[in-house]
């Protein structure tokens, strides 16, 4: 079975500020993993994913993230955060025969001014 | 049109209407999803078809009732719902088992049960 936990579903930053949203998984399997971020009445859009190889992503709009197998985490970052980084980031897991998403609970990013 | 489109984006219904949802994905994948999101709630998963054959079908109840006439076209037949279905949701897509794992979403249909 997999699961994934975020811990925090609020998170406020200041605008300049680093950015660092946490995700742990359990899985049985090796794992895939993704962050999505979804804006207010939008669909999920993908910002980033493992599959195997570089242990550390880069996605869109400056993010990445690093799988670290030791810890069970993939915890998302920026360095810089801007106004528009503002939405709800939602990890998720997969792995095994089919590629159906577990996705956490999300959290929403507030960037204060 | 790119990417998965859905229509509409918006729908008010009574409990005792009959309407559907639509999805239509345009990157040639081969799986498709319904979710179900709810204010406070986890993403639910609803419906997943794999070649146009319904795979997975999480205890959802028989007023939803999907449709895959095929590989890209999903559809969600709504009967006689309650006011707890209202709700934002969303259609995915991906390829199955050519290591592109990821799932790409539509906009949503936001649904108001009155």
């Amino acid at each position: 079975a997999q699961s994934v936990t975020q811990l925090g579903s609020h998170v406020s930053v200041s605008e300049g500020a680093l950015v660092l949203l946490r995700c742990n998984y359990s899985s049985s399997v090796p794992p895939y993993l993704f962050w999505y971020v979804q804006y207010p009445n939008q669909g999920l859009q993908l910002l980033l994913k493992y599959t195997t190889g570089a242990t550390l992503v880069k996605g869109i709009n400056g993010f990445e993230a690093e799988f670290k197998k030791s810890e069970t985490s993939f915890h998302l970052t920026k360095p810089s955060a801007h106004m528009s980084d503002a939405a709800e980031y939602f990890c998720a897991v997969s792995g095994g025969a089919t590629n159906k998403l577990i996705f956490g609970t999300g959290t929403l990013l507030a960037v204060q001014p | 049109e790119t990417g998965v489109t859905q229509t509409p984006r918006h729908l008010v219904m009574g409990m005792t209407n009959k309407k559907s949802l639509k999805c239509e994905q345009h990157l040639g994948h081969n799986a498709m999803y319904w979710y179900k999101q709810s204010a406070k709630k986890p993403l639910e998963l609803m419906f997943v078809y794999s070649l146009e054959e319904r795979v997975e079908n999480n205890s959802v109840p028989s007023r939803f009732s999907p449709e895959c006439p095929n590989s890209s076209h999903l559809f969600l037949h709504l009967h006689t719902l309650q006011p707890e279905d209202s709700a934002l949701y969303l259609c995915a897509s991906s390829q199955v088992r050519s290591g592109l794992y990821e799932q790409y979403f539509g906009p949503g249909t936001r649904l108001t049960v009155t």
